[in-house]
């Protein structure tokens, strides 16, 4: 059974630097087929692409966050970091973990993490 | 980038209906474009892959077509359990662009 499990601070404050961790379970990190993205949906807002990291190593990050983001893996521990710097109240959001499953050339998200609220606040 | 523009951003509809939702990419993306679900309080589900391939287990009334920049979501006999706000979500490129969403209401 494929879990996926963020994890991380409830609240920072502004400026700070978050640090969000994904652990996964029921697949390999190693997997070709497989990868893992970060998405975050804002209080009553729409989804927002964050950050992905392959097999083999190779990221993608949303360009609007202006450089703030930096994603890593541990394939021995199944973890998948996500961190962001420089937080705003504007951040505060539910920060998503993801699966990336890729069935033939098509990329989805096939499993989530129940997502965890951090709020931005002094 | 590739913006997504989903629409209606809202609609109500009744048991039994036929909803139907667009999405158009700002650049061609060919047929990867996904589709999920995500109900109140819950992490998004992915019901169509490929702008056509219904996921394993999503039920036969979700249908998904399109190709290029236009695509289309269709829910065939609305039922109470798909309240849900939908999103569209390319797969072109490894940025994963999502639409704004289309939130489902039942009359």
């Amino acid at each position: 059974q494929v879990t996926v499990k963020e994890s991380g601070p409830v609240l920072v404050r502004p400026t700070e630097t978050l640090t969000l961790t994904c652990t996964v379970s029921g697949f390999s990190l190693k997997n070709s087929r497989t990868a893992v993205s970060w998405i975050r949906q804002p209080p009553g807002k729409a989804l927002e692409f964050l950050a992905h990291i392959s097999s083999n190593d190779e990221k993608s990050y949303n360009p609007s966050l202006n450089n703030r983001l930096t994603v890593s893996k541990d394939t021995s521990k199944s973890q998948v970091v996500l961190t962001l710097t420089d937080m705003d109240p504007v951040d505060t959001a539910t920060y998503f973990c993801a699966r990336t499953y890729q069935q033939l050339l098509y990329n989805f998200f096939d499993s989530w993490g129940q997502g965890t609220l951090v709020t931005v606040s002094s | 980038d590739i913006q997504m523009t989903q629409s209606p951003s809202s609609l109500s509809a009744s048991v039994g209906d036929t909803v139907t939702i667009t999405c158009r990419a700002s650049q061609s993306i060919r047929n990867y474009l996904n589709w999920y679900q995500q109900q109140p309080g819950k992490a998004p589900k992915v019901l169509i892959y490929a702008a056509s391939s219904l996921q394993s287990g999503v039920p036969s009334r979700f249908s998904g077509s399109g190709s290029g920049t236009d695509f289309t979501l269709i829910i065939s006999s609305l039922q109470p359990e798909d309240s849900a706000t939908y999103y569209c979500q390319q797969s072109y490129n490894t940025l994963f662009t999502f639409g704004g969403g289309t939130k489902v209401e039942i009359k």
